[in-house]
């Protein structure tokens, strides 16, 4: 059963904490994305990587880091320098970069609640 | 920034109707695609155009794409109960959105038995 998995669905972090959200994907795809949805709002992208160990900056990287050890995984966290981190996450993939026009597969989504 | 701005924000029509959806843009672009998304849940791809492409079809689903205004539209024929989602446009620009995609705010559809 192929696709991209995001865990947890939910979660819940206090103010000042970190917290590192999982992206795993069994498409065999080179290139993955996070995206952050605010309610009522499109995607805005956090941070994309097109091979492992490496990864870039998208529109909104700031109180965020990631890590692409594995090309399976890309897992983000969420660090107490984000200002406002309450949102829904969406993690991507594409099957390879740069090579025709690809579309992206979306995870189900974390939803972050910051108490 | 938002590069894609979906019109109307939301749209309430009859079962078997058809829904038009636009979506506008604001810079060069190399492709242009429409995603899905039901409430709570992950987007899904609908339909990709390219840059040099003027209208696809897909099942139901037609998209046309003007480069000359920076605009393109969905149109969903014969809707069912089971279309009401959220639907988003996506504009790539380099290397055929490798470098992640840009989203409009989403237009809201519902179906009404």
């Amino acid at each position: 059963d192929g696709g991209i998995t995001q865990s947890p669905k939910y979660l819940f972090r206090k103010e000042g904490q970190n917290v590192t959200l999982s992206c795993e994907q069994n498409l065999n795809h080179d290139a993955m994305y996070w995206y952050r949805q605010d309610p009522g709002q499109g995607l805005r992208l956090i941070y994309y990587s097109q091979i492992v160990n490496d990864f870039q900056k998208g529109d909104i990287a700031e109180g965020y880091s990631v890590s692409r050890e594995k090309k399976e995984s890309f897992p983000l966290t969420v660090t107490s320098a984000q200002k406002n981190p309450t949102a829904f996450y969406l993690c991507a993939s594409s099957i390879r970069p740069g090579v025709g026009y690809n579309e992206q597969f979306f995870g189900p989504g974390t939803r972050l609640t910051v108490l | 920034s938002q590069q894609g701005e979906e019109d109307p924000q939301a749209l309430s029509i009859q079962e078997g109707e058809n829904a038009t959806m636009n979506c506008s843009y604001k810079t060069s672009i190399n492709n242009l695609q429409w995603y899905r998304q039901n409430s709570g849940r992950g987007l899904v791809h609908l339909i990709l155009i390219r840059s040099n492409e003027r209208e696809k079809h897909s099942g139901r689903l037609r998209v046309t794409l003007d480069t000359s205004k920076k605009s393109s539209s969905l149109l969903i024929t014969a809707s069912r109960a089971a279309d009401t989602a959220s639907y988003f446009c996506a504009t790539a620009t380099g290397r055929g959105g490798a470098d992640g995609l840009t989203f409009g705010k989403g237009t809201h559809l519902i179906i009404q038995p």
